[in-house]
Order: structure tokens, then sequence, then C-alpha cells
């Protein structure tokens, strides 16, 4: 299995709901990253997870909050958002994090669209 | 400060001319590079990246670090190339720092 999965495609959410999106892999990868793509603009990255432990946080504000809860989960939960906050959300892995693993290809899943309404 | 650059936003070619995607970075340490593309309604991909030297779907790139460029070249250009590439930097740790893309249609 190559394929990094990410639940659900399409979220719609108020300001005041709490939702979570979630990522999913299984290719023993023990990087995983969240990353946010407005329209016709380049993937920006929020957080990095390096064997489930939180190693970068793009200042992203507390309403995103991410969660590890092991090798092959990454979870974004989401709490009074703005809708600003609409964009593609996308996830990725790969093999290890860090300077010198830049051979490592990063595995992007399809993205789940968030609207905030 | 890292940064990417693509000029063109927008490349129109016919099929079978030759393509190329600009590209230039402004890094102080050793840069290691890539090209990622997004095909309509995909995820988004590596294609390419400098470490490899490979020809990936007729694509090459070679890293100048004298004119710190890594364009995007394809001799004969097919429909199915029309999509959005971005090129990448890998600065430090992991992280990624994507130029603005550069969107190519090859028309028939």
């Amino acid at each position: 299995d190559t394929e990094v999965t990410q639940t659900p495609k399409h979220l719609v959410m108020g300001m005041t709901n709490k939702k979570s999106l979630k990522c999913e892999q299984h290719m023993g990868h023990r990087a995983m990253y969240w990353y946010k793509q407005k329209a016709k603009k380049p993937p920006e990255l929020m957080f990095v997870y390096s064997y489930e432990k939180l190693s970068i946080n793009e200042s992203v504000p507390s309403r995103f909050s991410p969660e590890c809860p092991n090798s092959s989960l990454l979870n974004l939960h989401l709490h009074a958002l703005q809708p600003e906050d609409s964009a593609l959300y996308l996830c990725a892995s790969s093999q290890v994090y860090g300077r010198g693993a830049g051979s490592y290809e990063q595995y992007f899943g399809p993205g789940t669209r968030l609207t905030v309404t | 400060a890292q940064r990417v650059t693509q000029p063109e936003k927008l490349l129109s070619v016919f099929k079978g001319a030759p393509v190329e995607l600009k590209c230039n970075y402004s890094y102080s340490g050793s840069p290691e590079l890539f090209w990622y593309v997004q095909y309509s309604r995909q995820r988004l991909q590596l294609l390419l990246r400098h470490i490899s030297r490979e020809s990936i779907k007729g694509f090459t790139a070679d890293l100048n670090k004298g004119e710190t460029s890594f364009h995007l070249k394809k001799p004969f250009a097919q429909e199915e190339d029309s999509a959005m590439y971005y090129c990448a930097l890998l600065t430090s740790g992991s992280r990624l720092t994507f130029g603005e893309g550069t969107q190519l249609t090859v028309n028939p």
C-alpha cells in the first residue's frame, strides 16, 4: 500500500463547530505532515510529526490542533474556525524527517476540501 | 532566507513542441530540489528530484548552482503533460518550500 488516505473528502462546518480531519498511511513512514493549500497557491506547511512527536508547528493558530495517535494515523482537530480557513488540507508522509532525508519522497494524500461558513 | 521563484504562472505550448518550466532558488545551504506535479483532480506527486538525475515521463531537470536554477525540460510536450508544476526546495529539517507554481497547458 503506497497511498496516503484522507477523510473526509469534503467538509462544511460552521464557525462554532468542532470537527476532525483524518489521515492514514501504511507505508511504515515515521514522518507525517499537514499542509494547507489555498486555490491556485502552493501548499504551506502547518505541522510535522516525527516518530509520533510534534517536531514543527509553523505558528499555526491554536484553533488547529494536530494529533498523532500512532505511527500510521494523523488527525487535525478543528475548532472555532474562520471563513478564511477554508482551503484544501493536505496530509503527507515520508520515511523519515530531517536534513539528509531529502531523498525520501513526501507522499501526499488527496486532501480534504474544507469550507467554513 | 530561502525562496523559490517560478516566474511563469501560465505556460502554453503546442503538442510536440519543447517546453521549459523555469525555477530559481535562493538558499544559503546546500540545496535539495524537487519538481512536483498536480494533474487536474489528482493528488500532488513527486516528478523529479535533483539528486536522482533521472528522467521521468520524458522530463529532466539539472541543478545549476552557479545560476541557482533547476529548470524542468521536455523536448516534445504531450497533451497529458498539462498540469500544475511546483518547484520545491528542501530546507532545514524536512521543510519543503514551494514556488508559486506554473500551470502548463499543452494544446493539440
